[in-house]
């Protein structure tokens, strides 16, 4: 079966620090992959898609930025936090020909 | 484009009553419609979906939800709740042919005893 991963589960970062957070997915291949934030109240921004390796579209202008290094990869990444940047990220996945998404357990990252 | 409306950000209800959490659409194209459900600090679990066929759709957890292409909504209901099904409920859609979705802000359900 299919299982998705993240880590890290929390992360307290100071302004104008970098950010790395994981995504990984097993049992599939060739995932479309998806990157949400969850901010409260406000319910799931969509801030990335991947269709494959290397293809990122971006959904939000914004100092985040994604890679997809290899097929079940998927990384969110910051080169500078700002405080507008805490929230709760979520990675999922969907199949390539199906129209739900199974999404991992989240990061929940606080910028201070 | 596409936009969902969750009109309830909060709805309370007693163990074994029944609730119905309410969510509109709209869209110019056709679109397939999803519910989630979100427990504490946790991740998105998939209750049911909405592709084609009957407008009724049964989920997991005794969840149902119906279709009504007339009034834009697909409505989640359950005929008795439970405490632990407490958590917070998103409506999404995705336009028929993408696989991009839409969420709701939510509608967080309060079950108490």
């Amino acid at each position: 079966s299919q299982t998705i991963h993240q880590w890290p589960a929390t992360l307290v970062q100071p302004v104008g620090s970098p950010l790395s957070l994981e995504c990984t997915v097993e049992g599939t291949s060739n995932p479309n992959l998806y990157w949400y934030r969850q901010a409260a109240g406000r319910g799931l921004q969509l801030l990335f898609y991947s269709v494959g390796i290397g293809q990122i579209s971006s959904e939000v202008p914004q100092n985040l930025s994604a890679s997809r290094p290899q097929d079940r990869q998927f990384i969110l990444s910051s080169k500078k936090l700002l405080l507008s940047d805490s929230g709760f990220y979520l990675c999922a996945w969907s199949g390539v020909e199906d129209y739900e998404q199974y999404f991992g357990p989240g990061t929940r990252l606080t910028v201070t | 484009a596409q936009s969902v409306t969750q009109l309830d950000s909060q709805v309370p209800v007693f163990e074994e009553a029944p609730v119905e959490l309410r969510c509109n659409y709209s869209s110019s194209v056709s679109v397939y419609l999803f519910w989630y459900v979100q427990y504490p600090n946790q991740g998105l679990q998939l209750l049911l979906k909405y592709l084609s066929g009957s407008t009724l759709v049964k989920g997991i957890n005794g969840f149902e939800a119906e279709f009504n292409k007339s009034q834009t909504s697909f409505h989640l209901r359950k005929p008795s709740v439970h405490i632990s099904d407490t958590a917070e409920y998103f409506c999404a859609v995705s336009p028929t042919g993408f696989q991009k979705l839409v969420f709701g802000t939510g509608t967080r359900l309060l079950v108490s005893p």
